[in-house]
């Protein structure tokens, strides 16, 4: 298996404009998580999907930010619009029962 | 809500010796306790974790110890060596896999 992919590795935007993150989960795994990691925050849990139904989004910072998973195989985090303070990296991971299994996440930097 | 702690925020240690490196938790609910190792430029990867029934859990050279009247546990790396050098992060959840609540992160360094 590919393991969790996400997509774009990398993303540099200006303020203002939207950013779509995506990810595609290891197939067979039922839920699924969004993180962002910063330096003074740590990783925190943003959202996450049990069945493509959203669980709990009380992590999202703000409605700038939204999340949608429409099948098992996708799912997007985007955030409209964006700001300097959203610059981090952000980490989809995927799970069956126990074992969170993490992407090598977006690193978002908004100028 | 859940909140986790970890100690040390940095660790260096010579290589072959020990490490260890401790996290509180506050929900004594809490029944899932994972340990992920982070290195540069990639995603959290799973080394070792225990469940609330367990007191210990050894993996090689990776063990954990739980100790949940005092809501700590801690992770035991023996014979270190270079590559162990990364940042570790505890979890705890209520509910095994869903809604991890990492600790801040140990930054461990294993000098050769």
């Amino acid at each position: 298996d590919a393991g969790v992919i996400q997509s774009p590795r990398h993303e540099v935007t200006e303020m203002g404009q939207e950013v779509t993150l995506r990810c595609k989960p290891i197939s067979g795994h039922n839920s699924l998580f969004w993180y962002r990691q910063t330096m003074m925050r740590g990783l925190e849990l943003l959202i996450y999907f049990n069945n493509n139904v959203p669980i709990d989004d009380s992590g999202m910072p703000e409605d700038r930010f939204s999340a949608k998973m429409p099948n098992a195989s996708f799912s997007t985090l985007k955030i409209q619009p964006s700001e300097p303070r959203d610059s981090a990296v952000y980490f989809c991971a995927s799970s069956t029962v126990d074992e969170q299994f993490f992407g090598p996440g977006t690193r978002l930097t908004v100028l | 809500g859940e909140n986790v702690e970890q100690h040390p925020s940095t660790l260096s240690v010579q290589e072959g010796d020990s490490a260890v490196i401790k996290c509180t938790y506050s929900d004594s609910a809490s029944n899932y306790f994972p340990w992920y190792k982070q290195e540069l430029g990639k995603g959290p990867q799973l080394i070792i974790d225990i469940r609330s029934n367990v007191g210990e859990k050894k993996d090689q050279r990776i063990a954990v110890t739980l100790n949940k009247t005092a809501k700590h546990f801690s992770l035991h790396i023996t014979e270190t060596q270079p590559e162990d050098s990364a940042v570790y992060f505890c979890a705890a959840s209520i509910d095994y896999g869903q809604n991890f609540v990492f600790g801040p992160g140990t930054r461990l360094s294993v000098l050769p």
